[in-house]
């Protein structure tokens, strides 16, 4: 059974830092997507990766197939960033289905 | 840009009521899915649906649940008898390649409490 689990559970950093967010996961997967899910629970799909690097503003996300791991980060933080984000990841052999992490809760103060 | 609507945004249900919660993909996505969220948990799968049949269920997917496309643009999820344990956020989803090739689409969530 595939376990996505991200560290940290909780982040607070202040306005301005870097931030870095990390999910791993146990089996092979055929991509990983980073989403993101405000207050009202809405989600938004922020990357989808299946190798490398992907960069969006000021967001960055990396993912290193050989050691089933990835890491989201956010540069020069905002407070409109606040917000939780989810790894969720596509196995190899298990059809279409997303599994997902547990959410980093990210609070940016400012 | 293209969006996934998802009716109604919060709905409020008598245990052993019948539910359905609604979803308008985007158009020209093929394959469409029901994930929920139980509050303080993990977002979990629970259907995929393409052509008109569903393609892959989960465990929690069991016969009070029903998905049905009955038009072009509409997709469902029924539940036939609720129960407190159903009460989640239901996202619908969908994407435009099986494997989700150029990413997926998730709806704003229905949010169901089951009194």
């Amino acid at each position: 059974k595939n376990e996505v689990e991200q560290s940290p559970q909780n982040l607070t950093a202040q306005e301005g830092e870097f931030i870095t967010i990390n999910c791993s996961y146990s089996v092979g997967i055929s991509a990983l997507h980073w989403l993101q899910q405000h207050p009202g629970g809405g989600i938004v799909s922020l990357f989808m990766l299946s190798s490398g690097k992907k960069k969006h503003g000021r967001l960055i996300a990396t993912i290193n197939i050989q050691e089933k791991h990835s890491s989201l980060h956010i540069t020069a933080s905002h407070p409109r960033d606040s917000a939780v984000y989810i790894c969720a990841v596509r196995e190899q052999a298990a059809g279409n289905k997303l599994t997902f992490g547990g959410g980093t809760r990210v609070l940016v103060k400012p | 840009e293209p969006e996934v609507t998802q009716t109604p945004s919060h709905q409020v249900t008598q245990m052993g009521q019948e539910v359905i919660l609604r979803c308008v993909p985007i158009s020209n996505h093929l394959y469409f899915y029901w994930y929920r969220q139980i509050l303080g948990q993990k977002v979990e799968f629970l259907v995929s649906f393409y052509n008109n049949e569903i393609s892959e269920k989960s465990e929690i997917f069991d016969d009070q649940f029903s998905v049905e496309r009955p038009d072009g643009s509409n997709f469902t999820l029924k539940i036939r008898s609720t129960k407190l344990e159903d009460s989640a956020m239901y996202f619908c989803a969908s994407s435009q390649s099986p494997r989700g090739g150029y990413g997926y689409t998730f709806g704003s969530g229905t949010r169901l409490t089951v009194v």
